[in-house]
């Protein structure tokens, strides 16, 4: 069976500080993992994924994520927040194509002016 | 279209009416996923449709709801004698189903108020 847990539902960081978001994944074979970002009231968009090609993925509005095999990690990272960066993110595996997607519950940014 | 369609994207509704959330995926995806968002919680799958396989209907939460897909491309998604638990937003989604795997492709969802 597949499944991620985001540790921490409402995460809150300074503008200009490091944004650390946690997800954690198990799954009994090699993983593709995704990031996504939901504005409100919008759908989701893609952030980053992982889809076992270099262990540090690199994504849109300067996220990147380190695919950590031994930590089953997959935490996705920030060095400066934005007032823009404000938003729901949401961890996702699945275990390749035609395959179902897993969702973790999601975690809530705020970031404080 | 260039992304996922839904619509109704807001559908006020009393309870015990039947309402239908309809999906235009981007075209050529063959797979098409439906998710329920309810208030603070994450994504809840609900049902997968592949190709011309059997769909998977592991997340529907009980026999009032039910999803067809019609020659590959539109979804419906049908919620019989609406509760208010139902109260949610519907996602749909569509990807492809290449070698690479490829994300998810997300509607903006259907807000489903019932009163």
């Amino acid at each position: 069976a597949q499944s991620v847990t985001q540790l921490g539902s409402h995460v809150s960081v300074s503008e200009g500080a490091l944004v650390l978001l946690r997800c954690n994944y198990s799954s009994s074979v090699p993983p593709y993992l995704f990031w996504y970002v939901q504005y409100p009231n919008q759908g989701l968009q893609l952030l980053l994924k992982y889809t076992s090609a270099a262990t540090l993925v690199k994504g849109i509005n300067g996220f990147e994520a380190e695919f950590k095999k031994s930590e089953t990690s997959f935490h996705l990272t920030k060095p400066s927040a934005h007032m823009s960066d404000a938003a729901e993110y949401f961890c996702a595996v699945t275990k390749g194509p035609g395959n179902q997607f897993y969702f973790g519950t999601g975690t809530s940014l705020t970031v404080i002016p | 279209g260039a992304g996922v369609s839904q619509s109704p994207s807001n559908k006020v509704t009393e309870k015990g009416k039947d309402v239908e959330l309809r999906c235009d995926p981007i075209s050529g995806h063959t797979a098409l996923y439906w998710y329920r968002q309810s208030l603070g919680q994450g994504l809840e799958f609900l049902i997968y449709f592949q190709g011309n396989s059997a769909p998977d209907k592991s997340g529907l939460p009980s026999d009032r709801f039910s999803a067809e897909r019609t020659g590959g491309s539109v979804s419906t998604l049908t919620i019989q004698r609406t509760q208010q638990e139902d109260s949610a937003v519907y996602l749909c989604a569509s990807k492809t189903s290449g070698v690479n795997t490829g994300e998810l492709f997300f509607g903006e969802g259907s807000r489903l108020t019932v009163l």
